[in-house]
């Protein structure tokens, strides 16, 4: 069974960047699109962006000056840094799977638990 | 951006019930269309996909149907641990967008 588990600080300042880690486990990284999405609390579901196992990645053009995904194969990892934060970045993030291997225009099929970001000074 | 508009925002209803809710598209999304449903400080979780597929480990109670701008989940028989907040996502093109969610309440 498929498993993400994201980790990283709760609380960031503002200006400051936001930095989050999803780890994979039971299945391989390889073969596979991977999303992270966000929900500010009380409000509804963003998608940020996506990476592949190869490397390519596309991000939602509302963040894209600002976001950066990148993963370790090695570590069964992908990563979220998004730079200059404000208080409306205060949200759950979730990391998720596409599904099916090989296809990004899917839906997710796991997800994280997600990780509670809020800034604040 | 493709906007993805859900219809009811919120909705009342018993044990039983039968429940449809509707997403529409800002253009034509063929079957790109995938339904979650969300509890209460949980990840979504993956009902249906492709407009009318069903997600393995999902009750056959549920189910989608539409293609191009229009969509629907069906609940055929409400169940008190159905209700939670439900989503929409369209998948065919980025940046993949979300309805603004349907609440599911007991009446």
């Amino acid at each position: 069974q498929v498993q993400l588990q994201e980790s990283g600080p709760g609380l960031v300042k503002p200006s400051e960047t936001l930095s989050l880690t999803c780890t994979v486990s039971g299945g391989s990284i390889s073969s596979y699109y991977w999303s992270w999405i966000r929900q500010p609390p009380g409000k509804g579901l963003e998608w940020i962006g996506y990476i592949y196992y190869s490397g390519n990645t596309n991000y939602n053009p509302s963040l894209k000056s600002r976001v950066t995904i990148s993963l370790d194969t090695s570590k069964n990892q992908f990563s979220l840094k998004l730079t200059s934060v404000t208080a409306a970045d205060t949200a759950a993030y979730f990391c998720a799977r596409h599904k099916g291997a090989g296809h990004n225009l899917t839906p997710y099929d796991y997800w994280g638990q997600g990780t509670l970001v809020t800034v604040s000074s | 951006d493709i906007q993805v508009t859900q219809s009811p925002s919120s909705l009342s209803a018993s044990v039983g019930d039968r429940v449809t809710i509707t997403c529409r598209a800002s253009q034509s999304i063929s079957s790109y269309l995938n339904w979650y449903q969300q509890k209460s400080g949980k990840a979504p979780k993956l009902l249906i996909y492709g407009a009318s597929g069903l997600q393995s480990g999902v009750p056959s109670r549920f189910s989608g149907s539409g293609s191009g701008t229009d969509s629907t989940l069906t609940i055929s028989s409400l169940q008190p641990e159905d209700f939670a907040t439900y989503y929409c996502q369209q998948s065919y093109s980025s940046p993949y967008t979300f309805g603004q969610g349907t609440k599911l309440e007991i009446k």
